[in-house]
């Protein structure tokens, strides 16, 4: 089974600031997809970012990227220029090879992110 | 484009009554998803539906929670009888297949059991 840890329960940086949340997973399974999902105070959960495990390059989504080890079986998520509504739970989630009865999402416990104005 | 439509968006009601949440995936997903979210336990996948067929019902907790996709664009969550540890906000989810697509989720339904 898959699992997925998420070592910072809380995290708070000032606006404008640069911030890495942690994510480390555990399989053993050779492709498979990595996402970053955040849930602000509205609840709602909204995808950031993706990740192939087969792609080599690590994946950017304008002020929000990714450092992805494979190896290490670790999978941050850099928010550069951090703004207020960048407060919010963020979730680190795992699935498999989404092939039939395949299509699960693994997910992390999440850090709390502040933005301090 | 509609994203997930999930409804109620709260729920309080007695224990030992009926509740039941309804879902409309976005149009052209084939798979659907039931979460429960709480603080003690996080996310947790209940079932998974994929072409209205359910696929893994493992996460299911107990005799009292069922689920129904009867056609393409509604999805059904049932509890019966509902007890106060049922407290939680339920998220329904969709994705398309295959391939890479992630999920997409509804806003949720905050329920509340008394």
């Amino acid at each position: 089974a898959q699992t997925v840890t998420q070592s910072q329960p809380e995290m708070s940086v000032q606006e404008a600031e640069t911030v890495t949340l942690s994510c480390t997973y555990d399989t053993s399974e050779s492709n498979y997809y990595l996402f970053w999902y955040k849930q602000p105070p509205s609840r709602q959960m909204i995808l950031v970012i993706r990740q192939e495990a087969y792609k080599q390059q690590n994946a950017t989504e304008n002020r929000f990227s990714v450092n992805f080890q494979k190896a290490a079986k670790s999978f941050s998520l850099k928010i550069s220029d951090s703004q207020l509504g960048d407060t919010a739970m963020y979730f680190c989630a795992f699935m498999k090879l989404p092939i039939f009865g395949n299509e699960k999402l693994t997910f992390g416990t999440g850090t709390r992110l502040t933005i301090i104005p | 484009d509609a994203g997930v439509i999930q409804s109620p968006r709260h729920e309080v009601t007695e224990m030992g009554q009926e509740v039941t949440l309804r879902c409309k995936p976005i149009s052209g997903h084939n798979s659907l998803f039931w979460y429960r979210q709480t603080m003690m336990r996080g996310l947790e996948l209940l079932i998974y539906f994929n072409n209205n067929v359910p696929i893994d019902d493992s996460g299911m907790p107990e005799d009292r929670f069922s689920a129904k996709m009867p056609n393409a664009s509604f999805s059904t969550l049932k509890i019966q009888p509902s007890e106060p540890r049922d407290s939680a906000v339920y998220f329904c989810a969709s994705r398309e297949t295959p391939g890479a697509q992630p999920q997409h989720f509804g806003d949720g339904t905050r329920l509340s059991i008394l």
